[in-house]
């Protein structure tokens, strides 16, 4: 079983609609991360959090630290938010970051 | 700041030939790490490092080597590259252990 569990694989939504992309983890951490990848580009840091809710812009991220969970939410989709998005956690004891395999966001027009 | 540097985008290899991935960071970040990324598999840890002279194994270390001889450069280094090398590659930096990842735009390599 993976450590970090992403779902759905795949979302496709109409621009305009609300977005939910779940992430749940098994090892404990100290920081849970989403990032943003948009195709053929490189990997951009959207949120860090360890606790509690964050806000930038449309996206919203929250984590519930006891069910070992977060979501990544985005208002008012548009078709530039399409791109892979991917949780990730680093660990107190190490210096690196344990991955999700990704949510593939298409939003259509 | 340029933030995380890597160089080059794109390289194709013949099997056998090494090479090296150059990962460069002017935010004086402590931590540093090389991932590979295949499709449907995520991302994996090859090697990182958590500071100047100290380096340590991730999750797929083989073939791959590296160093950390300043604060600002990591190279990664394909001793004799393999089909099974063929992956995008990024590099990444944070200050600590706890704050904000910074990656590089990543180097697709190809072996043949």
């Amino acid at each position: 079983k993976n450590e970090v569990e992403q779902s759905p694989q795949n979302l496709t939504a109409q621009e305009g609609e609300f977005i939910t992309i779940n992430c749940s983890y098994s090892v404990g951490i100290s920081a849970l991360h989403w990032l943003q990848q948009h195709p053929g580009g490189g990997i951009v840091s959207l949120f860090m959090l360890s606790s509690g809710k964050k806000k930038h812009g449309r996206l919203i991220a929250t984590i519930n630290i006891q069910e070992k969970h977060s979501s990544l939410h985005i208002t008012a989709s548009h078709p530039r938010d399409s791109a892979v998005y991917i949780c990730a956690v680093s660990r107190p004891t190490a210096g690196n970051l344990i991955f999700g395999k990704g949510t593939k966001l298409s939003v259509k027009p | 700041n340029a933030g995380v540097t890597q160089t080059p985008k794109f390289q194709v290899l013949k099997t056998g030939q090494s090479m090296t991935l150059q990962c460069a960071q002017d935010m004086n970040h402590e931590y540093m790490s090389w991932y590979r990324q295949d499709p449907g598999m995520g991302l994996r840890l090859i090697h990182y490092s958590v500071g100047a002279g100290i380096t340590d194994q991730g999750e797929v270390p083989n073939g791959y080597n590296v160093s950390r001889s300043t604060t600002e450069d990591f190279p990664l280094r394909l001793l004799s590259a393999a089909p099974s090398q063929t992956s995008v590659y990024f590099c990444a930096s944070s200050l600590f252990r706890e704050t904000e990842a910074f990656f590089g735009q990543g180097t697709r390599l190809t072996v043949v």
